[in-house]
């Protein structure tokens, strides 16, 4: 069953600003985690903020995770043409290793040159 | 760095066919998954495994079964394909936790048409 919910479904920008998109979930996490897919190819692993920190940067990117609001925001500063693609959040449910991931249905993110 | 290959990235098979798809990893990872993705549904999970000769079943099983004789190796089989098995399907691999989920690493997606 579905779990994370990225918010909004779709977001076009111009290159050089910023690109925020959420994540709300259900139920307790271990940690969470966003992933970037380009168009018809594979999910990139970006980011993994476990459930006892804030926030975390990773270069040009940077999440938050509320836990009491169970939601998450990724921040993408200084937006380029190539990071046009889909990003979804992950949750990890509790169950442990050998449960894996759940996953939303994604924020695309359009830069415009 | 993580290689996770998958054996197509296209497919064209008929209505009843059985079909096989192969998924290999090179980073002896102990997790592997076999997610369907379709627009505006997202990623669903339908098989995983966390063990040679173990699997799981995830939200949308049915018309699916899967095989891990080998760790690196875990194959994805409709046994009769049907055309609402079209989509884009995607593996993945992960170190075993515990306690919590790593990060997982996908392979490129197979692009299923069934006709």
């Amino acid at each position: 069953s579905q779990q994370g919910e990225e918010d909004p479904q779709a977001l076009s920008i111009q290159e050089g600003e910023n690109a925020t998109m959420n994540c709300s979930y259900k139920t307790s996490i271990n940690n969470l985690q966003w992933y970037r897919q380009n168009s018809g190819r594979g999910l990139v692993h970006l980011i993994l903020i476990r459930s006892n920190e804030r926030e975390k940067h990773s270069g040009r990117l940077r999440v938050t995770l509320d836990t009491s609001k169970k939601s998450s925001s990724l921040l993408i500063t200084a937006s380029r043409a190539a990071d046009t693609a889909s990003y979804f959040c992950a949750t990890d449910g509790g169950g442990g290793g050998a449960d894996g991931l759940t996953f939303g249905k994604g924020t695309h993110l359009i830069i415009q040159p | 760095d993580v290689k996770v290959t998958q054996s197509s990235r296209y497919l064209v098979k008929r209505t009843g066919e059985k079909v096989f798809l192969e998924c290999v990893q090179d980073m002896d990872h102990e997790n592997m998954f076999w997610y369907r993705q379709d627009p505006g549904l997202g990623l669903r999970l339908i098989y995983f495994s966390y063990d040679v000769k173990m699997k799981e079943k995830g939200d949308i099983p049915e018309g699916y079964s899967v095989s891990r004789e080998k760790k690196e190796r875990f194959s994805l089989i409709l046994e009769s394909a049907s055309t609402n098995q079209t989509s884009m399907y995607l593996c993945a691999s992960s170190l075993f936790g515990t306690d919590f989920s790593y990060e997982q690493y996908f392979g490129p997606g197979t692009r299923l048409t069934v006709t």
